[in-house]
């Protein structure tokens, strides 16, 4: 199983710029959620999938949208790059079946934008 | 609002000391929580969890344990060692809203030899 994969691992963009995170998970897990990590702030959640065909904003989801593809994929999008989205983004997963549900992370995708 | 307040890093013990992460939670009602461990340029993982009150979670050696009366779940470890130097994140879930995380901002552990 490799678990949670995200593509790319690093990526420079120009303010201004679109770009698509990628994540997949091989869990069959239902909950998908992407976080952004800055320093000092732990993470955030900006918008999350309980199960195919939907999702939710979290936190922090202005100047970002989602798709949840299939139960597999949730990517993250963003339509027009700004210096304040310079962030780590992590993937999770997770089956969500109650209070002990455990979320599954990603490696990250370190993003600057210039 | 639900909110979770870590103690600051970053922390620096020596191999062999005693730790303590202190964690303090704000939520209504029962949360779940747990503490998440980051090592350098990984993801992060689940370290252990507590699902009720009184409810002692532990792995690797620590341990935590959840204290509604005080609203705290600290993070302890007998012994630390260099292996264990990694960011710590609390965090809760609330039974009513998914399976969304609400995390502190981390602290960093780093032991030395």
């Amino acid at each position: 199983n490799a678990g949670v994969t995200q593509t790319p691992k690093f990526q420079v963009l120009k303010t201004g710029q679109s770009m698509t995170l990628q994540c997949a998970q091989d869990m069959n897990h239902n909950s998908m959620y992407w976080y952004r990590q800055d320093p000092g702030m732990g993470l955030r959640l900006i918008y999350y999938s309980a199960s195919e065909g939907t999702t939710d904003k979290g936190e922090v989801p202005n100047g970002y949208n989602v798709s949840r593809l299939n139960k597999r994929e949730f990517s993250l999008r963003l339509e027009s790059a700004a210096p304040s989205q310079t962030s780590v983004y992590f993937c999770a997963s997770s089956e969500d079946r109650g209070r002990a549900d455990t979320q599954y992370f990603g490696p990250g995708t370190r993003l600057t934008v210039l | 609002g639900n909110s979770v307040t870590q103690m600051e890093g970053p922390v620096t013990l020596s191999e062999e000391a005693f730790l303590t992460i202190n964690c303090t939670y704000t939520a209504t009602g029962y949360p779940s929580l747990f503490w998440y461990v980051q090592y350098p340029g990984e993801g992060l993982q689940l370290l252990l969890k507590a699902t009720k009150a009184d409810d002692k979670g532990s792995n690797k050696g620590f341990e935590a344990t959840y204290r509604k009366e005080t609203t705290s779940f600290h993070l302890e470890k007998g012994s630390v060692q260099v292996s264990d130097s990694a960011v710590y994140f609390c965090a809760l879930r609330r039974g009513n809203q998914g399976g969304k995380l609400i995390f502190g901002q981390g602290t960093e552990l780093s032991v030395k030899p």
